[in-house]
């Protein structure tokens, strides 16, 4: 059974940063592209950052870019968000995402 | 990036009743569509992948068709446990990008 289990979000104040993780279970973690994914509260979906299963490759919103970086460890089969220059508006619960699996949400709210 | 427009974008319906929703793709993602349920305060569940694959543990009264540009999710007798928030998803290239959700509500 595919399990994704974030964790490191919380309070923090604006101008300030986070890391996010993401433990995954239940499947090859190297051989599947990984993904963020926010909600603000009331709001839809928002695809934040991703990355290769290799790690090679990451991408991002533009929203974030130069703001948020995605990284893995395909050893601890777990997949990182370092979110810096956090605004107001980043404020959200964020979600680890693969194809066709969601782990259960970790919200970060950002305000002084 | 690729938009996609689901509609519409808010339904009431009744126990019973046959839903359908639809989903179009600004550009052609051959069938790279996901299908996403979503209960107040609850993470995402995939319904649907591939555009018409049925996820596992899914009722089958669920239904997705379409290719290409467009796409429907249909529910062929609404049951009480599916009102809430339905998000197509692409994953054709990145960004992946959603609709802005179809909420299913009781009449």
């Amino acid at each position: 059974e595919v399990q994704l289990l974030e964790s490191g979000g919380g309070l923090v104040q604006p101008g300030g940063s986070l890391r996010l993780s993401c433990a995954a279970s239940g499947f090859t973690f190297s051989s599947y592209a990984m993904n963020w994914v926010r909600q603000a509260p009331g709001k839809g979906l928002e695809w934040v950052s991703g990355i290769s299963g290799s790690g090679s490759s990451t991408y991002h919103a533009d929203s974030v870019k130069g703001r948020f970086t995605i990284s893995r460890d395909n050893s601890k089969n777990t997949v990182y968000l370092q979110m810096n220059s956090l605004r107001a508006e980043d404020s959200a619960v964020y979600y680890c995402a693969k194809f066709r699996g969601w782990g259960q949400g970790t919200l970060v709210t950002v305000s002084s | 990036d690729i938009q996609l427009t689901q509609s519409p974008s808010f339904l009431s319906a009744s126990v019973g009743d046959r839903v359908t929703i639809t989903c179009r793709a600004s550009q052609g993602i051959s069938s790279l569509l996901l299908w996403n349920q979503q209960k107040p305060g609850k993470a995402p569940k995939v319904l649907i992948y591939a555009a018409s694959t049925l996820e596992s543990g899914v009722p089958s009264r669920f239904s997705g068709s379409g290719s290409g540009t467009e796409f429907t999710l249909t529910i062929s007798s609404l049951q009480s446990e599916d009102f809430a928030t339905y998000y197509c998803q692409q994953l054709n290239s990145y960004p992946w990008t959603f609709g802005q959700g179809t909420k299913v509500e009781i009449k």
